[in-house]
């Protein structure tokens, strides 16, 4: 299994521009989670998924987008990006059938600058 | 969520064992404590959990207090590659309460 994967790994973008990030797990996990890191800080959680076709608002959504059209993948989008928005993105995912306390699997991140 | 107070910084000598405190005194009745590490930028890794007892795997052992106000996580012989930030956690089991409140951490250093 790949586990958590995450495309792309790096990405430069100028202000005002557009991207979205993919986020793909192999696990058949119902729950995924976008979060974000900056420098020196915990992460924080930006949106999340319990199940296909449906999304959340975590502690930071203001800026972003979020799709969950199939159980494995789960997209963040950014419309206008900001400076504000250099960070390193992590995706997550966790299953909640084997309880109530259930552990989230990390994807490897991804870089972005916006200059 | 309880708020987790954890030093910002420790080192360890390889081959011993590296104890990580965490207060969390304000934690009720439903809420797990976790343990992830960081290392290096990498995405964070799931160590252990708990409630109320004490717990241990194959990586580490989580001891909590009887009054469940602070825990300590245990590394039993640690080495180099150990080197990490480890985040304690304090999440409900509420469903729907799905989010990990990441704190800075305790940054561990082994030394060779």
């Amino acid at each position: 299994n790949a586990g958590v994967t995450q495309t792309p790994k790096f990405r430069v973008l100028k202000t005002g521009q557009s991207m979205t990030l993919l986020c793909a797990q192999d696990m058949n996990h119902e729950y995924m989670y976008w979060y974000r890191q900056d420098p020196g800080m915990g992460l924080r959680l930006i949106h999340y998924s319990v199940g296909e076709g449906t999304t959340a608002k975590g502690e930071v959504p203001d800026g972003y987008n979020v799709s969950r059209l199939k159980k494995q993948n789960f997209l963040l989008g950014l419309e206008s990006a900001a400076p504000s928005q250099t960070s390193v993105y992590f995706c997550a995912s966790s299953s909640p059938q084997r309880g109530l306390a259930y552990e989230q699997y990390f994807g490897p991140g991804t870089r972005l600058t916006v200059t | 969520d309880a708020k987790t107070t954890q030093p910002p910084s420790m080192d360890c000598a390889e081959g011993r064992a590296a104890n990580l405190p965490c207060n969390h005194s304000t934690i009720s009745g439903n809420e797990y404590v976790y343990w992830y590490r960081q290392i290096h930028s990498q995405g964070p890794q799931y160590i252990i959990h708990g409630l109320k007892n004490n717990e241990t795997n194959e990586m580490a052992s989580l001891i909590i207090t009887e009054d469940r106000k602070s825990s300590t996580l245990i590394l039993p012989h640690a080495t180099l590659r150990d080197t990490a930030v480890y985040y304690c956690i304090v999440r409900s089991s509420n469903f729907g309460n799905e989010k990990l409140t990441f704190g800075t951490g305790t940054r561990l250093t082994i030394i060779p």
